[in-house]
């Protein structure tokens, strides 16, 4: 059972770089969503989605761009990554409904922007 | 946006000690959450509240959503080191919106 699968484990960029963070779930949710983790600031909620085409902004969207093509995958794309994107950034996935604040957790992505 | 205060930021107890930690926020919330995050891993879900006054047992862990459903705590019993990590609250007030995360408690389990 894979879950909710993130690629690349990890990343380093150079300033201006673009790149693709993968997150991919084979668990049939409607529900995904992409956090960032930094130090002292928790989880901070970047772009979400309820199902495939639709999407919405979270907390900290600047700076990055989702789409959802299908319900297995919602990329997370960094058009000209800063240092300030350097962070730890989290995959998520749930049902809807009721239950979709059960979210199920990827692995992480740790990218570096120098 | 709505913020979630949870306290202590770090925690370091003995082993067999138990632990409680606290999560307040300023706006109701109709449901709580705890996570736990180990070490180079995502979070993992630990307990799920949903009732205002619910009181809820995983193993060692206790969690309650407040009666007044702007706090919850989270209280483990008999420490062990593999309790370590970082334990995330996070609530939500409504069916549609997104879950809304604490800043975390670190803690450390010295043997």
């Amino acid at each position: 059972n894979a879950g909710v699968t993130q690629t690349p484990k990890f990343q380093v960029l150079k300033t201006g770089q673009s790149m693709t963070l993968q997150c991919a779930q084979d668990m049939n949710h409607e529900y995904m969503s992409w956090y960032r983790q930094d130090p002292g600031m928790g989880l901070r909620l970047i772009h979400y989605s309820v199902g495939a085409g639709i999407t919405d902004q979270g907390e900290v969207p600047n700076g990055y761009n989702v789409s959802r093509s299908t319900t297995e995958d919602f990329p997370l794309r960094l058009l000209s990554a800063a240092p300030s994107q350097t962070s730890v950034y989290f995959c998520a996935s749930s049902y809807t409904g009721r239950t979709n604040e059960k979210l199920f957790f990827g692995s992480g992505t740790q990218l570096s922007v120098l | 946006g709505q913020q979630l205060n949870q306290s202590p930021q770090s925690m370091f107890i003995q082993e067999g000690e138990d632990v409680s930690m606290n999560c307040t926020s300023s706006s109701i919330f109709n449901t709580w959450l705890w996570y736990k995050q180990d070490p180079g891993e995502g979070p993992v879900l630990l307990i799920a509240l949903y009732k205002a006054g619910e009181l809820t047992s995983n193993g060692r862990l206790t969690a309650q959503f407040g009666i007044t459903r702007k706090d919850s705590f989270l209280n483990i019993s008999a420490s062990i080191p593999s309790d370590v990590g970082i334990y995330f609250c996070a609530g939500r007030n409504s069916g549609n919106t997104p879950l809304v995360f604490g800043k975390g408690t670190r803690l450390s389990v010295i043997a």
